[in-house]
């Protein structure tokens, strides 16, 4: 079945520095969704990327959909310590439920 | 949070027995979901809903069973068939699933501790 692998697990960086986690398919995704899940807290949507090669902001955060719509990106330039938590990507090929990624974990430390 | 309740936010079993968890959303979706979250293992799908009445197994569905008899409720219920069940549940709704628009609206969830 599908699968979205997401790389690196864990990643512990100072306050301040830039913050980057991918996002990977075995088959084309129609759609990819990137979540945010505090630590005690559940998944919160940040947000939807449709489009090949289709950029997004949010403030600090980039999100990008790669041009063959297998990979994506998160990337947090210069990070605070609200920013810590597991983000998610997940995507979908067709008529299905999204397939969640592991997750990567950010420690900011101060 | 997001129009979706899950109760209780702990919940304590012994070994052996049954236990059957709680979503009631009032956000009109149609589709719902059950995940298990375990450390390091991300979101892993249970069951899911599409419609009431109807409802697919998702990855991990062996030792769990739903109902979905209204719209609005989707409950779990962990049977003492599933092997390791202490874990935290998570559940969701969406509008619909299939289409580019269904973003899924996640409950506070229930941490599940069998003893």
């Amino acid at each position: 079945g599908q699968q979205v692998m997401q790389i690196p697990q864990y990643q512990h960086v100072q306050e301040g520095e830039d913050f980057t986690t991918y996002c990977n398919s075995s088959t084309t995704l129609s759609n990819i969704q990137w979540y945010k899940q505090r630590p005690g807290g559940h998944p919160v949507f940040l947000i939807q990327l449709v489009k090949s090669g289709e950029v997004k902001k949010q403030k600090r955060l980039t999100f990008q959909f790669g041009e063959a719509k297998k990979n994506s990106s998160l990337h947090i330039t210069a990070t605070q310590t609200t920013d810590v938590g597991t983000y998610f990507c997940a995507g979908r090929g067709g008529n299905t439920p999204l397939v969640f990624g592991k997750g990567t974990r950010l420690s900011v430390i101060a | 949070d997001g129009g979706i309740t899950q109760s209780p936010k702990y919940l304590f079993r012994k070994e052996g027995q049954n236990v059957t968890l709680s979503c009631e959303q009032n956000l009109n979706h149609d589709a719902m979901y059950w995940y298990r979250q375990d450390p390091g293992q991300g979101l892993r799908l249970i069951y899911y809903s599409q419609i009431v009445n109807d409802f697919q197994k998702g990855d991990i569905a062996e030792g769990y069973s739903v109902s979905r008899e209204k719209k609005e409720s989707f409950p779990l219920t962990v049977t003492s068939a599933q092997k390791n069940p202490t874990a935290f549940y998570l559940c969701a709704s969406s509008p619909r699933i299939g289409r580019s628009t269904d973003t899924q609206y996640f409950g506070p969830g229930t941490r599940l501790t069998v003893l």
